[in-house]
């Protein structure tokens, strides 16, 4: 079946201006998570929802940044103000996370997208 | 809260030759520990992954290892082969209060000289 899928696939934005990134987790996955790709460095924790809710934010760099996602599928990553520090990669993830867990708790990623903030 | 260290950050070995890359973690709650490899480019794909119930686990050429006494494990790749060369990540997730975030390791550059 399909994947996760995220839009778009690559952003240049100029610094200040605010951008939007949308995640469509594989259907039926209840549990969606975000992370950050710098260059050449590990993943890093952003947040995460289960269904609408976000147990978990302490990721989240700064209040510039917010998350939200409705209806239990699609989240979007909203960045405001951006800063060149932001550039990076930010991965979706989602997973089943239905009991019992964690036995078929895999997360499956997205192919990213790549934010360039000039 | 977690930290997961992974070593070495680059790896270099000849084909057909054995690779192991090491991780330690600092949570004793985290209990599931999944290896991804990430080609450039791509996705992180998950190759093995391993639970705290169980030491070791093998597909074909991977192997997992879980040490929770010294909180550690290791992922072990025999027979490396060209297409092996990619960036390996280890990871560790709690098991409890529903799903959990992962909380990765740096990464290891893994190289595959023909």
């Amino acid at each position: 079946g399909a994947g996760v899928s995220q839009s778009p696939s690559n952003k240049v934005t100029e610094k200040g201006k605010d951008v939007e990134l949308r995640c469509d987790p594989i259907s039926g996955h209840t549990a969606l998570y975000w992370y950050r790709q710098s260059l050449g460095q590990g993943l890093e924790f952003l947040i995460y929802f289960q269904g609408n809710s976000a147990p978990d934010k302490s990721g989240l760099p700064s209040d510039r940044f917010s998350a939200e996602r409705t209806g239990g599928s699609v989240s979007t990553l909203t960045i405001q103000r951006t800063q060149q520090e932001d550039s990076a990669v930010y991965l979706c993830a989602s997973s089943q996370a239905l009991p019992p867990l964690p036995s078929t708790d895999t997360q499956y990623f997205g192919p990213g997208t790549r934010l360039t903030v000039l | 809260g977690e930290n997961v260290e992974q070593h070495p950050s680059t790896l270099s070995v000849q084909e057909g030759d054995s690779a192991v890359i090491k991780c330690t973690y600092s949570d004793s709650a985290s209990n599931y520990f999944p290896w991804y490899k990430q080609e450039l480019g791509k996705r992180p794909q998950l190759i093995i992954d391993i639970r705290s119930n169980v030491g070791e686990k093998k597909d074909q050429r991977i192997a997992v290892t879980l040490n929770k006494t010294a909180k550690h494990f290791s992922l072990h790749i025999t027979e490396t082969q060209p297409e092996d060369s990619a960036v390996y990540f280890c990871a560790a997730r709690r098991g409890i209060g529903g799903a959990q975030k992962l909380v990765f390791g740096q990464g290891t550059r893994l190289t595959i000289n023909p």
